[in-house]
């Protein structure tokens, strides 16, 4: 599966959207890009996913550029029960269905 | 739907001693994982099963680990004797198994080896 990079950590203020960015560069062209989170002391949650094409759902959206090498998880309206650690992983399909998660980017959002 | 049930919710235990968790995917979920997460270490997949079969154990530390999942509605991961390296959470997960679905994980059980 492709390594990601995503930045660390970041602080976003309540009420506004919330840009996660996620690098993929060595992505494969059958290789899917999916979006976990973390809320502290709980099991990751399932956010969204997506292979080529913008996605949305009631949670985020996810936007994925056209040389697939990087995306960015958008949580439109921020709220304080977004605070969480945010996990970009890609992988391809009939691989064992198993996800690795890296280190991921500690969202805060800020009253 | 309850979700992924894991028990129990934290579990303190002495060097040496044998432990077990427990967990019960959603029902008609056919693949099932099993994740410890530390601070150091983060996330670590240890095992997982297809239709009940172990596909893949080579995240299981020491051949003091162990995992079986006797039916499609139960799981078990067993430490025997247990180290206080082994102090962890342990998430259990499951999924129908397609790409078009994510996991959905269980609340974890707090191990602490004293």
């Amino acid at each position: 599966d492709a390594k990601t990079t995503q930045p660390t950590s970041m602080d976003c203020a309540e009420g506004r959207a919330a840009n996660l960015p996620c690098n993929h560069s060595t992505i494969s062209g059958n290789e899917y890009v999916y979006w976990y989170r973390q809320i502290h002391s709980q099991g990751p949650q399932y956010i969204i996913h997506g292979l080529k094409n913008n996605e949305t759902n009631e949670m985020a959206s996810l936007i994925i550029t056209e040389d697939r090498k990087s995306s960015t998880l958008i949580l439109p309206h921020a709220t304080l029960r977004d605070t969480a650690v945010y996990y970009c992983i890609v992988r391809a399909p009939n691989t064992g269905n198993q996800f690795y998660f890296g280190t991921g980017t500690s969202l805060t959002v800020i009253p | 739907d309850a979700g992924v049930i894991q028990s129990p919710r934290h579990e303190v235990t002495e060097m040496g001693q044998e432990v077990t968790l427990r967990c019960k995917p959603i029902s008609g979920h056919n693949s099932l994982f099993w994740y410890r997460q530390t601070m150091m270490r983060g996330l670590e997949l240890l095992i997982y099963f297809n239709n009940n079969v172990p596909i893949d154990d080579s995240g299981m530390p020491e051949d003091r680990f162990s995992a079986k999942m006797p039916n499609a509605s139960f799981s078990t991961l067993k430490i025997q004797p247990s180290e206080p390296r082994d102090s962890a959470v342990y998430f259990c997960a499951s999924t129908l198994g397609s790409v078009n679905y994510g996991y959905t994980f269980g609340s974890g059980t707090r191990l602490t080896v004293v």
